[in-house]
């Protein structure tokens, strides 16, 4: 089936540092990702969707500028934490929609593993 | 924005036993997931549910779209199912909001 590759899995970075995250759709054009947020024990935050071929669209709160989203091409988005701080350290996921089989043939939401970013 | 509310937060269970798993939306959604987080992080899609019942195995959802409300049952749990589960929803395909999860503990 469809599967959304998400790398690095973790990642420990100093303060003042870039960090780049990537996600790709295994045999699959995904034109929209998602990025999402998550801090231990709670909910997921949409952070961010990703557009292939233009610019993304950002969630209330979220600093662009700091979070830079990059889609490029059908089957890669990536998520650049800029001038990291260890208050960026969190749980990063992307995901996109997937048709599913039949019956419902619906679009669901498919998930990458997810990359922990530390920031020291 | 729709509000998504999720109870129990938390539930412990013994290896065997069933459960319910709740989620409240504030408003009418078109798409309605259940999620399970297994202890790495990943999320494995459970059900796309916005109305109607499915089952899969042990698992069963079912969501009342008039009254705002699905529901995720757990027959015969194993340690296996622990983790948390989260559902989501919303009137876009993909902006979805998530509730706060449900941690479940399956104890042997």
């Amino acid at each position: 089936g469809a599967v959304v590759s998400q790398h690095p899995s973790w990642v420990i970075c100093k303060s003042g540092t870039s960090v780049k995250i990537e996600c790709r759709s295994l045999d699959f054009q995904a034109t929209t990702m998602f990025w999402y947020r998550q801090f231990p024990k709670q909910s997921l935050m949409l952070m961010a969707t990703s557009n292939e071929g233009s610019k993304a669209t950002y969630e209330q709160g979220v600093e662009k500028d700091k979070f830079l989203i990059n889609h490029a091409s059908l089957t890669l988005s990536t998520l650049t934490v800029t001038s990291a701080h260890p208050e960026d350290s969190s749980f990063y996921i992307c995901s996109a929609m997937v048709r599913a089989q039949w019956p419902s043939g619906a679009n669901v939401l498919t998930f990458g593993a997810g990359s922990r970013l530390t920031v020291l | 924005g729709i509000q998504v509310e999720q109870s129990p937060p938390d539930l412990i269970l013994q290896e065997g036993a069933n459960s319910t798993l709740r989620c409240n939306f504030s408003d009418s959604v078109n798409n309605l997931q259940w999620f399970h987080q297994n202890p790495w992080g990943q999320l494995i899609n459970l059900f796309y549910i916005p109305s109607g019942t499915k089952q899969n195995g042990r698992l069963s959802a079912t969501t009342v779209a008039t009254e705002r409300y699905s529901l995720l049952y757990i027959s015969s749990s194993q340690t296996t199912d622990s983790g948390v589960y989260f559902c989501a929803g919303g009137l876009e395909a993909g902006k979805s909001t998530f509730g706060d999860g449900t941690t479940l503990t399956v104890k042997p």
